[in-house]
């Protein structure tokens, strides 16, 4: 079975495009978290949904920042305009209820000049 | 807010070595959850602790959820050089939207063989 599944993998832009960061979930599973990895603050959350609906987005960092979930196969994560401190690894992760194993993607390694 | 204090921030050990890193907080946690990351990857659960005192073992993994639930300690077996990587301690937590995950800063090992 597939697991999380995030692109682009890599993405380098320059400060004050638009990002948009894709995610499709595991099958079946009904939460989706958004969540930023950097070296001086580690990994943080940013947003989550349940059933494609936003829960908590009190960690987005700024309203540069939005979060869409369509459907449960689904989401975005896009930053417009990007800023340089922005660089950093986001994950996606879902999990088949609140409270199971949250299964992370990948990463999106985004760079931001 | 709530923070995890991981340590040791890095290992440089010889093969065949034990291994053994903690985390502590001033909050206390329903959960305690033990994650690797390799490099380019997302991180994935290495074990979860659910009950104050437990303790779980997984092959050459073995964690405990501290008796104050503020705390907890992963014990590495007989390091192999696939052993390299990021292990990150999370605490799991209900607030007012529910339920998340908060992460330790991350313990960097590395295996010399």
């Amino acid at each position: 079975d597939a697991g999380v599944i995030q692109s682009p993998r890599h993405e380098v832009t320059e400060m004050g495009q638009e990002v948009t960061l894709r995610c499709k979930p595991i099958s079946g599973h009904d939460y989706l978290f958004w969540y930023r990895q950097t070296m001086m603050r580690g990994l943080e959350l940013l947003i989550y949904f349940n059933n494609n609906v936003p829960i908590d987005d009190s960690g987005m960092p700024e309203d540069r920042f939005s979060a869409k979930m369509p459907n449960a196969s689904f989401s975005t994560l896009k930053i417009q305009p990007s800023e340089p401190r922005d660089s950093a690894v986001y994950f996606c992760a879902s999990s088949a209820g609140q409270f199971n194993e949250q299964f992370f993607g990948p990463g999106t390694r985004l760079t931001v000049l | 807010g709530q923070q995890l204090n991981q340590s040791p921030q890095s290992m440089f050990i010889q093969e065949g070595e034990d291994v053994s890193m903690n985390c502590t907080s001033s909050s206390i946690f329903n959960t305690w959850l033990w994650y690797k990351q390799d490099p380019g990857e997302g991180p994935v659960l290495l074990i979860a602790l659910y009950k104050a005192g437990e303790l779980t073992s997984n092959g050459r993994l073995t964690a405990q959820f501290g008796i104050t639930r503020k705390d907890s300690f992963l014990n590495i077996s007989a390091s192999i050089p696939s052993d390299v990587g990021i292990y990150f301690c999370a605490g799991q937590l209900r607030y007012e939207y529910g339920n998340k995950l908060v992460f330790g800063a991350g313990t960097i090992l590395r295996v010399k063989s």
